[in-house]
């Protein structure tokens, strides 16, 4: 099976700060590379696939880049909705469709 | 529009099974492409992806629980059902039912095949293995 880390675990960052979020492959994974937030009590939402595709009605200060093993989501200008906890999922080597363990941003 | 919602028991006791239904709309299970997964999330934790089920009726399962899983879709195509055996109280989590299709993008000019995530997830069902 393909394994997903993610780093770092937890980061606490402000309001209008950048964020990335890095995300590890075990193996190459080309770009099968989803980024899902999900917020306390709710389900997960997409939020880009295919490592760089914007999901439709996703704010355009996410962005995702990356191929192969190493994949990074990026938050330009932190709003307060976005404080959450983001995990990534590799959807080229299955079964299973991994998830990584996920990274939880709060509020510095 | 696409809704998906699961329903089943809250509380199962250690080693009974557990049968969890999925109900969706807005698309249907005999399209090419369409396929409904089942993943879970033990409280405080990770994202578990368990199953999934294609039009095709192709099935997948986790590597570490495809011997305590079966999915299946009923003949009206607009439900899901997802069986563990043996329950045990790690099993207690959220379980999501959700939606993602097999598909083709294009990217940088080239038409690449595959799934690309998982887009429309149901609201969760929270079940409990104790005795």
């Amino acid at each position: 099976d393909i394994q997903l880390t993610q780093s770092p675990s937890f980061l606490s960052a402000s309001v209008g700060d950048r964020v990335t979020i890095t995300c590890r492959a075990s193996q190459g994974i080309s770009r099968y590379l989803a980024w899902y937030q999900q917020k306390p009590g709710k389900a997960p939402k997409l939020l880009i696939y295919a490592a760089s595709t914007l999901q439709s009605g996703v704010p355009s200060r996410f962005s995702g880049s990356g191929s192969g093993t190493e994949f990074t989501l990026t938050i330009n200008s932190l709003q307060p909705e976005d404080f959450a906890t983001y995990y990534c999922q590799q959807l080229n080597t299955y079964p299973p469709f991994t998830f990584g363990p996920g990274t939880k941003v709060d509020i510095k | 529009q696409v809704t998906l919602r699961e329903s089943g028991p809250a509380l199962v006791k250690p080693t009974q099974t557990l049968t969890l239904t999925c109900t969706f709309s807005g698309f249907s299970l005999s399209t090419t492409g369409m396929c409904v997964s089942w993943i879970r999330q033990p409280p405080g934790k990770a994202l578990e992806w368990l199953a999934l089920i294609d039009w095709d009726d192709d099935k997948y399962y986790s590597t570490s629980l495809k011997t305590r899983l079966s999915i299946s879709k009923d003949t009206s195509k607009t439900r899901v059902v997802l069986t563990m055996t043996n329950m045990d109280p790690v099993d207690t989590a959220t379980y999501y039912c959700a939606r993602s299709q097999y598909t083709s993008i294009t990217i940088f000019g080239a038409i690449i095949p595959g799934y690309f995530g998982i887009d429309v997830w149901g609201q969760g069902t929270t079940v409990t293995v104790s005795s």
